[in-house]
């Protein structure tokens, strides 16, 4: 079983509609992060959480640290959103980072 | 400010070549270094990881091998590549949890 479990794996949306990707995990954490990778493959960091909500443009990132979940939430969705969104968590007994395998999504106009 | 720098961008190698991938990082002091491997369709594979120099912890036992001769240089290196080294190989940095970076990637083929 992994250790960070994200959902769904495959997410098509029409342009402007509201998204979310959910991320659950099973470790013990001091922080977790949403990366997104575009198809080049290149990886930028979205928000980096410990507790509570951030916002950032039209995106918003939660953590619920007692039920071990966090979700991204895309408003407005546009097509240049498409790409893979990934969650990882950093354990807090060691210098690690756990990955969820990603959320691909596509946003058609 | 702080940047990460990985090379090349992308290879080709014949199975049996050596391989040499190359991450410096500046800004910081003593930063966590990681190489990561995500293969296609997959998630990311911590390879590699290292708290300081000298000091690699590897994760997953394969033919690749990783070291750490300077603060803020961390090699991945392998004497004879395999078909399945074939993916993205991506380096990254952290202070802890914090300033959580990732290099541009190398898409590696082996031929």
């Amino acid at each position: 079983k992994n250790e960070v479990e994200q959902s769904p794996q495959n997410l098509t949306a029409q342009e402007g509609e509201f998204i979310t990707i959910n991320c659950s995990y099973s470790v013990g954490i001091s922080a977790l992060h949403w990366l997104q990778q575009h198809p080049g493959g290149g990886i930028v960091s979205l928000f980096m959480l410990s507790s509570g909500k951030k916002k950032h443009g039209r995106l918003i990132a939660t953590i619920n640290i007692q039920e071990k979940h966090s979700s991204l939430h895309i408003t407005a969705s546009h097509p240049r959103d498409s790409a893979v969104y990934i969650c990882a968590v950093y354990g807090n007994t060691g210098n690690q980072f756990y990955f969820g395998t990603g959320t691909s999504l596509t946003v058609i106009p | 400010s702080q940047t990460i720098h990985q090379w090349p961008a992308t290879l080709v190698q014949p199975v049996g070549s050596p391989l040499s991938l190359e991450c410096t990082v500046e800004g910081t002091s003593n930063p966590n270094l990681y190489w990561y491997r995500q293969a296609a369709g997959r998630g990311l594979q911590l390879l590699f990881y290292s708290v300081g120099i000298g000091q690699i912890s590897s994760e997953v036992p394969q033919n690749l091998s990783a070291s750490r001769p300077q603060d803020r240089q961390f090699i991945l290196s392998s004497k004879k590549l395999l078909l399945s080294d074939s993916g993205f190989y991506l380096c990254a940095w952290t202070l802890r949890s914090y300033g959580y970076t990732f290099g541009s990637g190398t898409r590696l083929t082996v031929v």
